[in-house]
């Protein structure tokens, strides 16, 4: 059972636009901590998509994008290709747990 | 560029220990935090703690404490992660990760290790 929640499961027709959710709480999102989306591929690491809630590291592409509000938070992706098919994962800090915390994370399909 | 080069796939026996490393190039070793984060067959990340270069300290998650042990070498920018008493359920991708302030902006390559009878 992870501390973030994230829907096991998404997926979208190529051109579609899909959301990913990240449910936490008043210890860790709740609490103000920033929060943090990777992409991983399927047989590599983990890459990093979306930092600080919002912000997109160079090289990634705008159609993806990232968003905060009192609980939880949201990666959306735009403009569907199927090199985005991959697991997204959240990330941020928990005080009560005193490290981070990961969502379970979420399988992309393109349909 | 920067580069995490971990050290290769680990076979152990239930009980005995493993030490994994993460060579780091491409930037000053001691001015980024270093974790460790690993991933079951077919599950979720799962963060293991963290080493602060420039001194050693480190804070480990609860349900590895007394297991596990990160240290690092400044002379060669290398990090070390031990896990001993190794158990089936150990077996995992173990990565190495640069934090960037909250973040992890560079991943290892990830090593496998099989904890098998």
């Amino acid at each position: 059972q992870s501390v973030l929640t994230q829907p096991p499961s998404v997926s979208g027709a190529p051109g579609q636009r899909v959301t990913i959710s990240c449910t936490g709480s008043s210890s860790n999102i709740g609490a103000g901590y920033d929060v943090h989306w990777y992409q991983q591929l399927p047989g590599k690491a983990p890459k990093l998509l979306i930092y600080g809630n919002s912000n997109r590291p160079s090289g990634v592409p705008d159609r993806f994008s990232g968003s905060k509000s009192g609980t939880s938070a949201s990666l959306a992706i735009s403009g569907l290709q199927a090199e985005d098919e991959a697991d997204y994962y959240c990330q941020s800090y928990d005080s009560s747990l005193s490290g981070r915390v990961f969502g379970g994370g979420t399988k992309l399909t393109v349909l | 560029q920067v580069q995490l080069v971990q050290s290769g796939a680990e076979v152990r026996k239930p009980g005995a220990s493993v030490k994994v490393s993460c060579k780091a190039s491409g930037y000053t070793f001691t001015n980024y935090y270093m974790h460790w984060v690993r991933q079951a067959p077919g599950q979720g990340l799962e963060w293991m703690g963290i080493i602060i270069p420039s001194g050693g300290s480190t804070t480990y998650t609860q349900k590895l404490q007394g297991r596990l042990t990160m240290t690092k070498d400044t002379s060669t920018s290398t990090v070390y992660m031990e896990l001993s008493s190794l158990r089936s359920e150990d077996t995992a991708v173990y990565y190495c990760a640069r934090d960037n302030g909250g973040y992890n902006d560079y991943w290892g390559q990830g090593t496998l290790v099989t904890v098998s009878s």
